[in-house]
């Protein structure tokens, strides 16, 4: 993987639900991987950065693992609510490039009430 | 603290007009970076800065100039617009340490017409 894949695109899901989404990575020359939380009308902020293998970051209902070896990270949101709506983005940070990140596009999600 | 600011927040401009694009932070951060967002394409690289004095090209440096005028401010240019530079500009900055996470602007809407 040459650059970085998120799946699904978009996600639908009831309040209350759990879900998770996928970001894949180019393993190799790996440095960190960074996931950011982007509302409609406003600027992305920063989730989790992580860069241990099988590194685990939670954040209130918002958790996410890491595996660098595979090249894939999970985010996962345990009961959903409305104010969860947004796009979660992820980036690769490679080794002696630490200054630039490659971002994905990005999984949509909305929380229907 | 006002984090990142950019101005202006919305711009319209005719084809071949110039602009300045202006950020600035207050985190004391060393590297700055500017994005433009367009429909599907995710956040794509300009130009950016790790430390005062010094720039480097992005992935799509072609039509644009920047300025890093001191630490805090780091400036994009626009010499002669064209429609295809319509997009949400953003400005982001981050800290020394090797995985931090970046700080984004609120953005700038540009339209070329």
């Amino acid at each position: 993987i040459l650059n970085v894949e998120q799946s699904p695109q978009s996600l639908h899901v009831q309040e209350g639900d759990s879900t998770n989404f996928t970001c894949s990575f180019p393993s190799s020359n790996f440095y960190a991987l960074h996931w950011y939380r982007w509302e409609t009308a406003k600027s992305p902020e920063a989730l989790f950065v992580m860069t241990l293998n099988g590194d685990e970051k939670k954040k209130g209902r918002i958790s996410a693992t890491l595996n660098t070896k595979e090249g894939y990270s999970y985010l996962y949101i345990k009961g959903s609510q409305p104010e969860d709506s947004a796009t979660y983005l992820c980036a690769s940070q490679g080794a002696g490039n630490n200054r630039k990140l490659i971002w994905g596009l990005g999984t949509s999600l909305a929380v229907n009430p | 603290n006002a984090g990142v600011t950019q101005t202006p927040k919305f711009q319209v401009l005719k084809t071949g007009q110039s602009m300045t694009l202006q950020c600035a932070q207050d985190m004391n951060h060393n590297s700055m970076y500017w994005y433009r967002q367009d429909p599907g394409m995710g956040l794509r690289l300009i130009y950016y800065s790790a430390s005062e004095g010094t720039t480097d090209k992005g992935e799509v440096p072609n039509g644009y100039n920047v300025s890093r005028l001191n630490k805090r401010e780091f400036s994009l240019r626009l010499e002669s617009a064209a429609p295809s530079q319509t997009s949400v500009y953003f400005c982001a900055s981050r800290g020394l340490g090797a995985t931090y996470e970046q700080y984004f602007g609120p953005g700038t809407r540009l339209t070329v017409t």
